[in-house]
C-alpha cells in the first residue's frame, strides 16, 4: 500500500529564511515522489519528482528535496522564502500513474 | 499552463441530481486520473483510464463512474450526488510508460457544490 504523511498542517517562515516542509512515505515498491504546490484558486503545479536517479532533486523555484530511503523521507527545502511562495504544497507518492496524496503544508510567508 | 483544460469551471447541483464533468487531456497523453479533494484536504485518487479502459480504483462508490474517448478526453459521471460529494474535482492527465511513473499535469479543476 501506498501513503504519504505531510508532518506539518501549516508552517511560517520569515522572508528570507529557510523553508523545511516534512514528508514520509510508506510504499511496497521503490516509489517515485513528487512535490505539488497549489496557490488559492490555482490548479496543481508540479515542483519536482524523484524516479531513482540522484538523491538529491532540484526543481524550480529554487526548492529541493531530498529522498532518504533509510528513514523513508522526501522532504521540501528552499534556502530562501519568498513571498510568492505562500501557498499550500503536497507531497505525493506515485504506483502505476496513480498518485497518493498527503494532507498537504500550508506555507505562510511572513514580511 | 499544462494543456488540461476541464469543463465547467463552477457548479451547483441539488442532492440526487446527476452531473458530469468533463476533462481535454494533454496532446499525446493516453492516460486520464481522476481526483477529488473535499475542503482542507489532499486530493483523492478515485479512478484512472488508460487507452479508454478503467485501469485502478480508489475508495469510492459505483456511482462515480467515468469514460476515456477514443481521444483520450475523459468524463467524470456521479450520481445520486449527495452533500459529502461537494469538492474539487481534479483531472490529470499523463503518459502511462511501462514500468516508470511519470509526472501528472493537473487541470484547474471542476468545483461542484451539492445543495
Amino acid at each position: 500500500a501506498q501513503s504519504v504523511t505531510q508532518l506539518d498542517s501549516h508552517v511560517s517562515v520569515s522572508e528570507g529564511t529557510p523553508v523545511l516542509l516534512r514528508c514520509n512515505y510508506s510504499s511496497s515498491y521503490s516509489p517515485s515522489l513528487f512535490w505539488y504546490v497549489q496557490h488559492p484558486n490555482k490548479g496543481l503545479q508540479l515542483l519536482l519528482k524523484y524516479t531513482s536517479a540522484a538523491t538529491l532533486v532540484k526543481g524550480i523555484n529554487g526548492f529541493e528535496a531530498e529522498f532518504k530511503k533509510s528513514e523513508t523521507s522526501f522532504h521540501l527545502t528552499k534556502p530562501s522564502a519568498h513571498m510568492s511562495d505562500a501557498a499550500e504544497y503536497f507531497c505525493v507518492v506515485s504506483l502505476l500513474n496513480k498518485f497518493y496524496f498527503g494532507s498537504g503544508t500550508k506555507l505562510n510567508v511572513k514580511p | 499552463e499544462t494543456g488540461v483544460t476541464q469543463s465547467p469551471t463552477h457548479l451547483i447541483k441539488t442532492r440526487g441530481q446527476q452531473v458530469t464533468l468533463r476533462c481535454s487531456s494533454q496532446s499525446g497523453h493516453n492516460t486520464v486520473s481522476w481526483y477529488q479533494q473535499a475542503l482542507g484536504q489532499g486530493p483523492q485518487f478515485i479512478f484512472q483510464y488508460y487507452r479508454e479502459e478503467e485501469n485502478g480504483r480508489g475508495n469510492f462508490p459505483p456511482r462515480f463512474s467515468g469514460l476515456q474517448f477514443p481521444n483520450y478526453s475523459s468524463e467524470l459521471n456521479v450520481n445520486a450526488l449527495e452533500l459529502d460529494d461537494s469538492a474539487l474535482y481534479l483531472c490529470a492527465s499523463s503518459l502511462a510508460s511501462r514500468g516508470m511513473n511519470t509526472e501528472a499535469f493537473f487541470g484547474q479543476g471542476t468545483r461542484l457544490t451539492v445543495v
